[in-house]
């Protein structure tokens, strides 16, 4: 079985400070990383992914991710927080041995203050 | 690119009445689809998924069920609903599997009262 584990449930931080969600995966074979984000009643978009190589992955809106294979951990990153930023994210794995069906995380509640 | 759309965006309905919420896909042929449900807007529950028209598994038992009548057309129905079906549901695709993650509808908010 894959499971994904967010232990934050909230993360606050001021803007114009880092800004890291964590995340953390179990998966049978290699897997596939994902960071959604969602705004409130709104769908799930895109932020990035970890298919293979660069173990740190550049996504939409300035936000990066670093793949630790030892640590089993991606998580999510950005130098400099938004207002804008302030969402609900999801963590995502995939893998072969799951028909690559996607199990998400819990979320994590990001507030960015001004 | 993909695109989902899912209809309606809020829908209210009485306990005991039926539910039809649809989703279609633009922009990609044979997609897998999958149907979420996200309660008190926090974690996303797996109902059904479908990787071929006519072909759906089911990932929890329910009052629910879902159907693929066409490629891009996908179904969540239910005969009567109790007030446990509130939440926002949310329909999702994918090109490939392996590559691509899930592309994601707008959401349907439905209340059952």
């Amino acid at each position: 079985a894959q499971s994904v584990a967010q232990p934050e449930d909230q993360v606050n931080v001021a803007e114009g400070n880092p800004l890291t969600v964590k995340c953390t995966y179990s998966v049978s074979g290699n897997p596939y990383l994902f960071w959604y984000v969602q705004y409130p009643n709104r769908g799930l978009q895109f932020l990035l992914k970890y298919i293979t190589g660069d173990n740190l992955v550049k996504g939409s809106y300035g936000f990066e991710a670093e793949f630790n294979k030892s640590q089993t951990s991606f998580h999510l990153k950005k130098p400099s927080a938004l207002v804008s930023d302030s969402a609900l994210y999801f963590c995502a794995v995939s893998s072969s041995s799951n028909d690559y069906k996607l199990s998400f995380g819990a979320g994590t509640t990001v507030t960015v203050r001004a | 690119s993909q695109t989902i759309h899912q209809w309606p965006a809020t829908l209210v309905q009485p306990v005991g009445s039926p539910l039809s919420l649809e989703c279609t896909v633009e922009g990609t042929s044979n997609p897998n689809l999958y149907w979420y449900r996200q309660a008190a807007g926090r974690g996303l529950q797996l109902l059904f998924y479908s990787v071929g028209i006519g072909q759906i598994s089911s990932e929890v038992p329910q009052n629910l069920s879902a159907s693929r009548p066409q490629d891009r057309q996908f179904i969540l129905s239910s005969k009567k609903l109790l007030l446990s079906d509130s939440g926002f549901y949310l329909c999702a695709g994918n090109r490939d599997r392996r590559v691509y993650g899930y592309t994601f509808g707008s959401g349907t908010r439905l209340t059952v009262v």
